[in-house]
This record gives structure tokens, C-alpha cells and sequence, in this order.
């Protein structure tokens, strides 16, 4: 089974500090995504990214930034956490067009709670 | 841009049928996806439908798509208290980036 990986459950983090969210997929895909999911948002992009080094802003990137030097791993920042961004934060991954399958359907983490405090 | 609606709660019988609808406006959509989210939990893929069908059955899940109204549905068969979760619908037009709804609470009453 594909298998997407977020390091932490949950998280409770200060004002001003500084936030990584890891995320490890072991599928060898080359698309992975941030989403952050709010009540009655939905899910909303904050970052994507099609290959190694590459990076893409999605809808909300204000305030994040993103890393990711290796295929397996695409890290989320938050370079000084505020009480806005408390939220669920989702990661996914998918293979691109044209190379498995054919419905591109995203796998998701189960999801990071950070709470900003 | 596009855009993907549905409406946010639902309540159902315990072996009732459940059905969930969701319009869409991208009238490129390719692929239309049904993802599940039960508490605490990331989006789990349900099923998925092409834009040339009009119907797609898996078990207890059907799903119907009007492609000239943009809109589709899930029916969920014989409901079950384990269906209780976070419905999205999601469209794509073939290439990667997915856009979602807000997504649908079931709620199913024993």
C-alpha cells in the first residue's frame, strides 16, 4: 500500500516560533502537496511541488514556505507560527499523468493539528 | 477559476440509502473523485469516474455523474454507522492539480 507519512499527530507551538511539518511518501511519486483544512473550507493549497528542488504557490501560500530536496520528502514551514495558521494540515502525493494508472487520485497523510498559542 | 460545491451535512437512517451530490464548474474535468475522511484522519480515495461515464458501481457505493449539469453524486447503499465521516468530491482535468469541495458530514443514526 502506498503509504504517506506526517512526522507528528499533533503539535502545539508559540507565536513567532518557527514550525516544520514533515511529510515522507515511500511510492516514488513525484507530486506531493500541502493542504490545510479549516471548518467550512474545505481544503484549501497552500504548496506543491512536481519534482526535487521544484516548488509551486497554491492558493493560501502567504506565510509559508516549503523544502524539498529529496523525492520522498516535502517539508512545510511555517517561519514564525501565528494563531491564524492553527489548523489541520494535510500532505498528499501522487504520480504525474501518464505514469501509473489513470486517475492521478491524490494519497493523503493522516494529518498534522498544529495548534499556534 | 474552478469551482466545487456541496452541501455540509446530511443525516440519515441506519440502512437507509445515502445520497450525496456535488456540482462542479470546470467544464475540462477529466477525472471526478469521491474521498471519505473519517475523524482525525487524512482523505482516504473512494472511488473515481471518468468524464465519458455516466455511472460507476462498486459494492455498495454508486456513482452518477450529468455531465451536462456538472453534477455528481454518491449513493451509498444499506447505510452503516461506519459510514459516518467527511465526504469530498473532487474534479481534476487530467493533469495534476485536483480541486476539492468543501466537503459533506454524514451523519448515520443507529
Amino acid at each position: 500500500d502506498v503509504k504517506v507519512t506526517q512526522s507528528s499527530r499533533y503539535l502545539v507551538k508559540r507565536t513567532g516560533e518557527k514550525v516544520f511539518l514533515e511529510c515522507v511518501q515511500d511510492m516514488d511519486h513525484e507530486n506531493m502537496f500541502w493542504y490545510r483544512q479549516d471548518p467550512g473550507l474545505g481544503l484549501r493549497l497552500i504548496y506543491f511541488s512536481y519534482d526535487v528542488k521544484m516548488k509551486e504557490k497554491g492558493d493560501i501560500p502567504e506565510g509559508y514556505s516549503v523544502s524539498r530536496e529529496k523525492k520522498e520528502r516535502f517539508s512545510l514551514i511555517l517561519e514564525s507560527a501565528s494563531t491564524n495558521q492553527t489548523s489541520m494540515y494535510l500532505c498528499a502525493s501522487s504520480f504525474p499523468p501518464g505514469v501509473q494508472g489513470v486517475h492521478y487520485g491524490y494519497t493523503f497523510g493522516s494529518g498534522t493539528r498544529l495548534t499556534v498559542v | 477559476g474552478e469551482d466545487v460545491e456541496q452541501s455540509l451535512f446530511l443525516s440519515v437512517r441506519e440502512g437507509d440509502s445515502s445520497v450525496i451530490n456535488c456540482t462542479y464548474t470546470d467544464s475540462s474535468s477529466t477525472y471526478l473523485y469521491w474521498y471519505k475522511q473519517e475523524p482525525g484522519a487524512g482523505l482516504q480515495l473512494l472511488t473515481y469516474i471518468f468524464s465519458n461515464m455516466d455511472m460507476k458501481q462498486d459494492q455498495r457505493l454508486t456513482v452518477l455523474l450529468n455531465k451536462k449539469d456538472k453534477h455528481l453524486s454518491l449513493r451509498i447503499a444499506d447505510t452503516q454507522t461506519g459510514d459516518s465521516a467527511i465526504y469530498f468530491c473532487a474534479e481534476s482535468p487530467g493533469y495534476q492539480k485536483v480541486t476539492f469541495g468543501t466537503g459533506t458530514k454524514l451523519q448515520v443514526i443507529p
